[in-house]
């Protein structure tokens, strides 16, 4: 069974520092795995998505590695500001074909302080 | 577009009550998922929908829950009878074929008293 962590739980910052979130997942099998955002009471929104194939994704400020033999991944945010304050979650599929079942990470909880 | 919608989004009932939770997903998106979000288990998956057909219901905790999705643009999830241990939010999402990213709406939090 699919297992995801996310370390640290929480993370406070301030701003304009770099940072780094980590995930790790215990079976390395996988298709793809996706970092989400999730503001407070609201739903989650993906950022980026890196395929099996893929050593790292692009978006902004935002950069998501992925080494699937050490079953990890890192989401790098640059120059962070106090807008990047939110929970951000990893999520990894591990079966292709008609499976889409998503296996997720509980979160790190990002604050950004000004 | 106004995105996956979910209704109520807020619900408190008592225990041993019905409970339906709704969602409409976004047009043209013919997978429909349904998660439910803890503090302690974080975000599982209970069930998804492929063009209105239940795929995946291995995530149905228990036959208290049940789903149904009548059309393309509509889908339920109940609970009968609801228990305390239910309070979560329930979030729905959609995706289009040939995507991988799901679309998640706003969710729905439900407390059971």
């Amino acid at each position: 069974k699919q297992e995801v962590t996310q370390i640290p739980a929480a993370l406070s910052v301030p701003e304009g520092e770099n940072l780094v979130l980590n995930c790790s997942f215990t079976d390395s099998a996988i298709y793809n795995l996706q970092w989400f955002r999730q503001d407070p009471g609201k739903g989650l929104t993906s950022l980026l998505l890196i395929q099996s194939s893929q050593r790292e994704q692009t978006s902004g400020r935002l950069n998501a590695s992925l080494d699937k033999s050490s079953g990890r991944s890192t989401l790098y945010i640059a120059a962070s500001q106090p807008g990047d304050s939110a929970t951000y979650l990893c999520a990894v599929r591990t079966s292709g074909g008609s499976n889409y079942k998503l296996t997720f990470g509980k979160g790190t909880l990002l604050t950004v302080n000004p | 577009d106004a995105g996956v919608i979910q209704s109520p989004r807020h619900e408190v009932t008592e225990m041993g009550q019905e409970v339906t939770l709704r969602c409409k997903p976004i047009s043209g998106h013919d997978y429909l998922f349904w998660y439910r979000q803890t503090m302690m288990r974080g975000l599982e998956l209970l069930i998804y929908f492929n063009n209105n057909v239940p795929i995946d219901d291995s995530g149905m905790p228990e036959d208290r829950f049940s789903a149904k999705m009548p059309n393309a643009s509509f889908s339920t999830l109940k609970i009968q009878p609801s228990e305390p241990r239910d309070s979560a939010v329930y979030f729905c999402a959609s995706r289009p074929t040939g995507v991988d990213t799901q679309y998640f709406g706003p969710g729905t939090r439900l407390t059971v008293l």
